[in-house]
């Protein structure tokens, strides 16, 4: 499975748009990117999953560049509900694998 | 629809006693995964299964045991608990043709005394 690298920790402002860049550089040809949200004494819920270029939800973009081997989680203007901790995945849509999750990133939004 | 269900929500244990850890999912998801997060840490992956009667180890699985009788239902057992199993667990299904977005439970936290 391809490994992720993306920082321990981020601090932003309310109404400021954050990215999260995650790095992998191992990413398989039938790889997707997936980006989890985690809050405290919760599970973590899914956000956005992209395979190339750009993705876009009511929550989140996701952009991939043509590589692969990076991608950024964009969450616009961001509020004290938006602290929590994210997680990139990369791994199969399919196949007989669990998802595995990295130490993730933890974001702290101040008023 | 319930989705995934844990129980219990919290649990003391002694060192030595054995329990198992429920987990029930109504989307008729094929795969299924236990993970334990420990303090400020990220998930680790204990055991999973895709599919009923199908399972394997992950990263961390000394110390549990799994089963997969049906597609509903994965408990973890604990064989003999211990105080390095102190943690929160989850369970997660998702469905085999689904992509990657999984469906969490909201936890069990134990405790190893």
């Amino acid at each position: 499975l391809a490994k992720t690298t993306q920082p321990i920790s981020m601090d932003s402002y309310e109404g400021q748009e954050v990215n999260i860049t995650c790095s992998h550089n191992n990413i398989a040809t039938n790889d997707y990117i997936t980006w989890y949200q985690q809050f405290p004494s919760q599970g973590p819920r899914f956000i956005i999953q992209g395979y190339k270029t750009k993705v876009t939800n009511e929550v989140a973009s996701l952009f991939i560049p043509a590589d692969r081997k990076s991608s950024t989680l964009s969450l616009p203007r961001v509020s004290l509900s938006d602290t929590a901790v994210y997680y990139c995945l990369v791994g199969p849509s399919a196949g007989r694998r669990a998802l595995t999750f990295g130490s993730g990133t933890r974001l702290q939004v101040q008023p | 629809n319930a989705g995934v269900t844990q129980t219990p929500k919290f649990q003391v244990l002694k060192t030595g006693q054995s329990m198992t850890l429920q987990c029930a999912q109504d989307m008729n998801h094929e795969y299924m995964s236990w993970y334990r997060q420990d303090p400020g840490m990220g998930l680790r992956l204990i055991h999973y299964s895709v599919g009923a009667g199908i399972t394997d180890q992950g990263e961390v699985p000394n110390g549990y045991n799994v089963s997969r009788s049906t597609t509903e239902d994965f408990p973890l057992r604990l064989l003999s608990a211990a105080p390095s199993q102190t943690s929160v667990y989850f369970c997660a299904s998702r469905p085999q043709g689904g992509g990657t977005e999984a469906f969490f439970g909201q936890g069990t936290r134990l405790t190893v005394v």
